[in-house]
């Protein structure tokens, strides 16, 4: 069980153009799903954090209006990434949690997309 | 901010070799620290959560320890295998949200 799925796992895209990547937890209701990115050698670096039904809480740094989260319903969140350019190219990647609560909370990833900007 | 530091980055076992790998991170305010296994084009999996100073947890050959008082875990292989090949993070809780280390990327040649 706890399976997350993520669509596209890979995306090639022209500069100034929109890339929505779907996040979805296919066998339980995910309250809260965490949206990270991961440079070359680099560590996951938390991005939002999305509930459902509520606005997305971006991290510092981490520009709202360029990343979009929409967290629509408990087993679908998605983040656009608007007007793409060279610099967005990186890994992302989303996790969810079964319920909120304790804050040892285990998270359940997804397998990440690939995103190339040209 | 929190930092969270693993080492080493990379280590090649042969087949067989027992090994382990150190997370370390701020003792302050701990809730609890994760560990996850991440084979290439795969979900990271989840292996262990601990939350108390001296936890030990097993899963077959896999061990993990946690020192919250000095803020580090050990993560042991017992007889590491080919299929142990992944990267192994580690994440410390803030909050709800985890912080991870960079990783350290286990190969083990047959």
């Amino acid at each position: 069980g706890a399976v997350v799925s993520q669509h596209p796992s890979w995306v090639i895209c022209k500069s100034g153009t929109s890339v929505k990547i779907e996040c979805r937890s296919l066998d339980f209701q995910a309250t809260t799903m965490f949206w990270y990115r991961q440079f070359p050698k680099q560590s996951l670096m938390l991005m939002a954090t999305s509930n459902e039904g509520s606005k997305a809480t971006y991290e510092q740094g981490v520009e709202k209006d360029k990343f979009l989260i929409n967290h629509a319903s408990l087993t679908l969140s998605t983040l656009t990434v608007t007007s793409a350019h060279p610099e967005d190219s990186s890994f992302y990647i989303c996790s969810a949690t079964l319920s909120p609560g304790q804050m040892w909370n285990e998270q359940f990833f997804g397998p990440g997309t690939r995103l190339t900007v040209l | 901010i929190l930092n969270v530091e693993q080492s080493p980055q990379s280590l090649h076992v042969q087949e067989g070799d027992s090994t382990n790998f150190t997370c370390s991170f701020p003792s302050s305010n701990f809730y609890a620290l994760h560990w996850y296994r991440w084979e290439t084009a795969k979900s990271p999996e989840a292996l262990f959560v601990m939350t108390l100073n001296g936890d030990e947890k097993k899963k077959g050959r896999i061990s993990a320890t946690l020192n919250t008082k000095e803020g580090y875990s050990y993560l042991y292989i017992k007889g590491s295998q080919p299929e142990d090949s992944a990267t192994y993070l580690c994440a410390r809780n803030y909050g709800q949200n985890f912080v991870f280390g960079p990783g350290t990327r286990l190969s083990v040649l047959p």
